[in-house]
């Protein structure tokens, strides 16, 4: 089975500071996700990857930056956390498009306080 | 931009009850489209993924069809047991979107014993 390790299941963080937070994947995926999950507001993208040292901006890239060094590995930085960044963050990876299922990690719930 | 509805937001059926679950999509010009299961706190699973030229896909107690044309989709749960309850989340990938999924806002599912 594909696993999908997010780092923290939990993060409490003070405004202001640089956040990063780890995704890890297993299955020589190529391509790699970041969400975000809001009561009312559903998951929205904030970036993917496709290959090693590419990204793309999803919806909602704004505060947000990312870096995918290795294949297996997808990091979500807040340059300088907000209240409003307060979130459950997903992330996800699948194979190339075309046939693909996409999975997902547990998830952490980040508080900016 | 393509827009993704569940209707109902959330369902609540005595344990043993078939019943369906329904997502509509604005854009029919999709790759595939993807139901997911999520439980509360946790990260999303997939459950089944139909491309754009099938019709349906069963997986045990589930069934989910696809129309294409008319923008939608239905996830059927045959003999529900409490255990099913969940959020359940549809997510398309549309053609011109690259990598990009759009999701539903999910439909809250109990099944009382």
């Amino acid at each position: 089975d594909v696993k999908v390790t997010q780092s923290s299941r939990y993060l409490v963080k003070r405004t202001g500071e640089k956040v990063f937070l780890e995704c890890v994947q297993d299955m020589d995926h190529e391509n790699m996700f970041w969400y975000r999950q809001d009561p009312g507001l559903g998951l929205r993208l904030i970036y993917f990857s496709y290959d090693v040292k590419m990204k793309e901006k999803g919806d909602i890239p704004e505060g947000y930056s990312v870096s995918r060094e290795k294949k297996e590995r997808f990091s979500l930085i807040l340059e300088s956390a907000s209240t409003n960044q307060t979130s459950m963050y997903l992330c996800a990876s699948s194979p190339l498009p075309g046939r693909e299922k996409l999975f997902f990690g547990s998830g952490t719930q980040l508080s900016v306080l | 931009k393509q827009e993704v509805t569940q209707i109902p937001a959330a369902l609540s059926v005595p344990e043993g009850e078939n019943l369906v679950l329904n997502c509509s999509f604005t854009d029919s010009a999709i790759y595939n489209l993807q139901w997911f299961r999520q439980d509360p706190g946790k990260g999303l699973t997939s459950l089944l993924l139909i491309q754009s030229s099938q019709r349906e896909q069963t997986s045990g107690r589930l069934n989910a069809s696809l129309d294409k044309s008319s923008g939608r989709s239905t996830l059927y749960i045959a003999a529900s047991q409490p255990g099913d309850s969940a959020t359940y989340l549809c997510a398309v990938r549309t053609q011109g979107a690259g990598n990009m999924l759009t999701f539903g806002g999910g439909t809250r599912l109990m099944v009382k014993p």
